[in-house]
C-alpha cells in the first residue's frame, strides 16, 4: 500500500533557529499534500495545502511567513518552522493524496506520515 | 466552517464489552467523504474507513462497523468484544467535494481495560 515517510519523528531544537520537517511519498506521486498541527490532547488543524510547483495555500490564521512549505517534486514536500519558538512545539503531520486510488471505492485515498514532535527550547 | 462532532471525548470500557463512537458532521457539499481513523499513543494515524455520501451502505470488518445515516447526518463507529489494543484516540472526519482537505472531530479517548 501507500507509504508516506516524515522526517525527523522528533526534534529539539533552541529558540530562534529553524527546523526543516520532510514528507516523501514512497512509492506514488503526490500533486498535493497537506500539513496538519496537532497540540497535545487536540485535534488536527489542517495548516495548509502544499501543491506541486506552485504555492501551498495556507489556512486562516496560519503565517505563511513562519511556516513555509516548499513542494518540489511530486513525492516530497517540506515544512520549514522559522524562527521557532516554545509556542510553535506541537506534533505536525503531513499526508499525501494518491491520485492513482480510485474515488468510487472505499479504498484511503489519503496516506498519513507517522508526524513530527517539535520541542522548542 | 463544516464542523465535525465528537461529542463524547472518553470512553471508558472493559474488555469484551461493545462500543460505539458518536460522529455528528455538517456540510454544504453534495459530495463529501467522511472518514475514521485511529490515533495509538505513538502518534501515528490509522486509516480505519472512508466512507462516500452517495453510498449510505453500512459496512462491517471483523470486529468494525460503521452506520452512515445521512438523515442524521451520522457517521457511527461501533466496536463489538473491545480488546485492550483497541484503546486509543478515534478521529472521524470529513472532506468535501473534490477537496481532500480533512476537518477532523475532537477525538474520542477510547480505553479498554482488562
Amino acid at each position: 500500500g501507500a507509504v508516506v515517510s516524515q522526517h525527523p519523528s522528533r526534534v529539539i531544537c533552541k529558540s530562534g533557529t529553524s527546523v526543516k520537517i520532510e514528507c516523501r511519498s514512497l512509492d506514488f506521486q503526490a500533486t498535493t499534500m497537506f500539513w496538519y498541527r496537532q497540540f497535545p490532547k487536540q485535534s488536527l488543524m489542517l495548516m495548509a495545502t502544499s501543491n506541486e510547483g506552485s504555492k501551498a495555500t495556507y489556512e486562516q490564521g496560519v503565517e505563511k511567513d513562519k511556516f513555509l512549505i516548499n513542494h518540489a517534486s511530486l513525492t516530497l514536500s517540506t515544512l520549514t518552522v522559522t524562527s521557532a519558538h516554545p509556542e510553535d512545539s506541537s506534533f505536525y503531520i503531513c499526508s499525501a493524496r494518491d491520485q492513482g486510488t480510485a474515488l468510487l471505492s472505499g479504498a484511503n485515498v489519503l496516506t498519513f506520515g507517522a508526524g513530527s514532535r517539535l520541542t522548542v527550547l | 466552517a463544516q464542523k465535525v462532532t465528537q461529542a463524547q471525548t472518553e470512553i471508558s470500557v472493559v474488555e469484551k464489552e461493545d462500543v460505539t463512537l458518536d460522529c455528528v458532521y455538517e456540510t454544504r457539499d453534495t459530495t463529501y467523504y467522511l472518514f475514521w481513523y485511529k490515533q495509538p499513543p505513538s502518534g501515528e494515524l490509522v486509516f480505519l474507513i472512508r466512507r462516500n455520501s452517495f453510498d449510505e451502505q453500512n459496512e462491517i470488518s471483523g470486529r468494525y462497523s460503521w452506520n452512515f445515516q445521512k438523515s442524521t447526518s451520522s457517521f457511527n463507529f461501533t466496536i463489538t468484544a473491545s480488546q485492550v489494543v483497541d484503546s486509543a484516540v478515534y478521529f472521524c472526519a470529513r472532506a468535501g467535494g473534490s477537496n481532500y482537505k480533512l476537518t477532523f472531530g475532537k477525538g474520542t479517548l477510547l480505553t479498554v481495560n482488562p
